[in-house]
């Protein structure tokens, strides 16, 4: 239990539809990060959010946006969703944006399935 | 070339065994690394830390770090079937933001 949790944790959406998943940070911690985890593959990073601004992003088209709010949770929009976009994504919350013992915590995930 | 890399697998141990996991990063000042565990169908979840080169050792466990030759190991003593499972591993890197993840190695303990 790691206090980080996600919502929700199964959705199925058409092609071409948005999408917009939630997460709760753990108490005390001000980052957030998102990750999209496909089959059989680790989870590759979307982007960071640190004091509601975008701290860093991944290789992900525009479509993917973020927000982060005063009491740090954060939502993850996809727009013009795509079958690829099939996947597992995954929050994780930690105390620092970077540095030497930066740890991130996950949440338990959004599986989302485009049809 | 791969900034994290790991074996797929699967690799499997009988119970008992030990089960060696291994995994290597680009040829960038690194600084944090991290083994993760991931259970079919569910997010993961940190099982150790290291940031210093030798070894670290919580119960059954063991992360060994060698950060000349780019390595970073996880060794699991008297390796039970519950054991099975991914083990993802992680880099952050001197200046990075992002925790970057290997595409794990799938292990399988036979009882």
């Amino acid at each position: 239990e790691t206090g980080v949790t996600q919502s929700p944790t199964h959705l199925i959406k058409t092609r071409g539809q948005q999408v917009t998943l939630r997460c709760s940070s753990q108490s005390g911690h001000n980052t957030v990060s998102w990750y999209q985890q496909a089959l059989g593959q680790g989870p590759q990073f979307i982007f960071q959010y640190y004091r509601e601004e975008e701290n860093g992003r991944g290789n992900f088209p525009p479509r993917f946006s973020g927000l982060q709010f005063p009491n740090y949770s954060s939502e993850l929009n996809v727009n013009a969703l795509e079958l690829d976009d099939s996947a597992l994504y995954l929050c994780a919350s930690s105390t620092q944006t970077g540095g030497l013992g930066n740890t991130i915590y996950f949440g338990e995930g959004s599986w989302l399935t485009v049809v | 070339q791969k900034e994290v890399e790991q074996n797929s697998g699967p690799l499997s141990v009988p119970e008992g065994a030990i089960a060696s996991l291994n995994c290597t990063y680009s040829d960038r000042v690194s600084q944090s690394f991290f083994w993760y565990r991931q259970y079919s169908g569910k997010s993961p979840e940190l099982i150790m830390s290291i940031y210093s080169n030798g070894d670290k050792e919580d119960g059954r466990f063991t992360a060994q770090l060698n950060k000349a030759s780019q390595y970073v190991s996880l060794l699991i003593r008297d390796s039970q079937p519950s054991d099975s499972a991914t083990y993802l591993c992680a880099v952050t890197f001197t200046g990075g933001f992002k925790t970057i993840f290997g595409a794990g190695t799938r292990l399988f303990v036979k009882a």
